[in-house]
């Protein structure tokens, strides 16, 4: 099955620093990728999806890549702000897979001020 | 703007005992999915609803775990006992469609946080 690592756990910059977060995955097969926030105790919202059709794809601060060659895909948030602040999930799915989500591990942001 | 729902939001239980949550998707939406968090970990697939059929329980340990959804809307996720390694977030998401030939935007609910003490 899809297997997915996400680097780093932990993320520290100061406010208005770029955060990259990356993810690589197992299943050549998998053609969409979507990236989660999770706030404490609150729900993963997505905030920016990318399908195997396109490189990149880019919304306001935030950004996705994805190279289907190397299979992975990072995630990019610029002039962060303190309410960037959370855990960010990348997770893949294939159609082989009944698209299922496999999730990575999770990355901890923080915006210091 | 149209949410998943899920309740309740916190149990506490004992082991051995049973407990049940229970997750109405957005309107509409045919696929329906429980997943397991542990603390900082993502979320781990137990079961895929397709309207109300099962169509991925690979995950679900079914000697203690059961997930119906009986008219293909709202569905519940029983343990029967709960163990100590319960104790997690569990959380459901739905999607529009999600056959084979697209994959849709997973929506989640608030999750159900789990103690078995």
């Amino acid at each position: 099955g899809e297997n997915v690592e996400q680097h780093p756990s932990t993320l520290s910059v100061q406010e208005g620093d770029s955060a990259v977060i990356k993810c690589t995955y197992s299943d050549s097969a998998s053609n969409y990728f979507p990236w989660y926030k999770q706030e404490l105790g609150k729900r993963p919202q997505l905030i920016i999806d990318i399908r195997s059709n396109v490189g990149e794809k880019k919304d306001q601060r935030i950004a996705v890549t994805l190279n289907k060659t190397a299979k992975h895909f990072s995630l990019h948030i610029t002039e962060t702000q303190p309410e960037d602040s959370a855990v960010y999930f990348c997770a893949a799915s294939s159609p082989g897979g009944g698209n299922k989500l496999t999730f990575g591990t999770g990355t901890q942001l923080k915006v210091e001020l | 703007e149209a949410e998943v729902a899920q309740s309740p939001r916190y149990k506490i239980t004992e082991k051995s005992q049973a407990v049940a949550f229970w997750c109405d998707p957005i309107s509409g939406h045919a696929t329906l999915y429980w997943y397991r968090q542990i603390l900082g970990q993502g979320p781990e697939l137990l079961v895929q609803f397709q309207d109300e059929s099962v169509v991925d329980d690979s995950q679900l340990p079914k000697d203690r775990f059961s997930a119906e959804r009986l008219k293909g809307v709202d569905s519940t996720l029983k343990i029967q006992p709960a163990e100590l390694g319960d104790s997690a977030m569990y959380l459901c998401a739905s999607s529009l469609v999600g056959d084979r030939r697209r994959t849709d935007t997973q929506y989640f609910g608030p999750g159900t946080r789990l103690t078995v003490l």
